[in-house]
C-alpha cells in the first residue's frame, strides 16, 4: 500500500534555480494538495486540486505553480528558488471532495542557499 | 478569511498526566479534523467531527466539537511516551479546503 509518494525526499537548491516536486497517490482520490510547513506555522496550503484537470490557489501560492498532470499526479514547482522557500512540503490527497480525510505522503525536505 | 488557532503551543507533562489542546475558530465550521505528526514524520489522520456538539473517544483520546461549531478540543488522558508528537487541528468553512492550526507539540518525560 504505497499511498501518497512524494520525491525527492530532501533537496539543496541554490537561490534561482528551478525544480519540481512530485506526488502520486494510488488511492484514486479527486482531491490533491500541496503543503508546507514551518517551525511554528503549522501547515499552510499552497495549491490544491479538487479534481483532475483544476487547480487553485492556497494562502500561500507566491512563487510556485502546480501541475495536475493526471488524476494519480500532482507536481509542484519553484521557476526560481528563493531562500523563503527552505521549509518541508507534503502532499496530500483526499477522496472526499473536500470534506474528508487527507492522506499524507513522507514529505520533502527543501533548502535553499 | 478563515483562522483557525491553536493554544497551548507546546506542552510538557509527566507520563500519566493528562493534556488538552483546544481549537478556535474566527468563523463557523462545517467540520473540524484532527491530525498527528510524530517526529520527523507526517501528520496522520485521527478523526473528524461534524455535528454541533459532538463528543468522540477513541481509547484515551477525547475530541469535542462545540456547540456552535467554532471550537473544538482533543484532550488524552493519562499520557504515555508514544502520546509524543504534534497534534493539529484543521477546519473547514464554506471554501474547499482545510485550514489547519499551528500545533500543538506534547513533549511526554517518563
Amino acid at each position: 500500500n504505497a499511498g501518497v509518494t512524494q520525491t525527492p525526499k530532501f533537496q539543496v537548491l541554490k537561490t534561482g534555480q528551478s525544480m519540481t516536486l512530485q506526488c502520486a497517490q494510488d488511492m484514486n482520490h479527486n482531491s490533491m494538495y500541496w503543503y508546507r510547513q514551518d517551525p511554528g506555522m503549522g501547515l499552510r496550503l499552497i495549491y490544491y486540486s479538487a479534481s483532475e484537470g483544476t487547480t487553485d490557489k492556497g494562502e500561500v501560492p507566491n512563487g510556485y505553480n502546480v501541475s495536475r498532470l493526471n488524476k494519480r499526479e500532482f507536481s509542484l514547482r519553484l521557476e526560481s528558488a528563493a531562500p523563503s522557500q527552505t521549509s518541508v512540503y507534503f502532499c496530500a490527497s483526499s477522496g472526499a471532495g473536500g470534506t474528508g480525510e487527507l492522506f499524507f505522503g513522507e514529505g520533502s525536505r527543501l533548502t535553499v542557499l | 478569511g478563515q483562522q483557525v488557532m491553536q493554544i497551548p503551543q507546546y506542552q510538557h507533562v509527566q507520563e500519566g498526566e493528562d493534556f488538552t489542546t483546544y481549537c478556535n475558530s474566527s468563523t463557523t465550521l462545517s467540520n473540524i479534523q484532527w491530525y498527528k505528526q510524530r517526529p520527523g514524520g507526517h501528520p496522520v489522520f485521527l478523526i473528524q467531527l461534524v455535528k454541533s456538539g459532538e463528543v468522540k473517544k477513541q481509547k484515551r483520546l477525547t475530541f469535542q466539537f462545540g456547540e456552535a461549531k467554532k471550537n473544538s478540543s482533543l484532550h488524552i488522558t493519562a499520557t504515555q511516551t508514544t502520546d509524543v508528537g504534534t497534534y493539529f487541528c484543521a477546519g473547514q468553512g464554506s471554501g474547499y479546503a482545510l485550514n489547519f492550526g499551528k500545533g500543538t507539540s506534547l513533549l511526554v518525560t517518563p
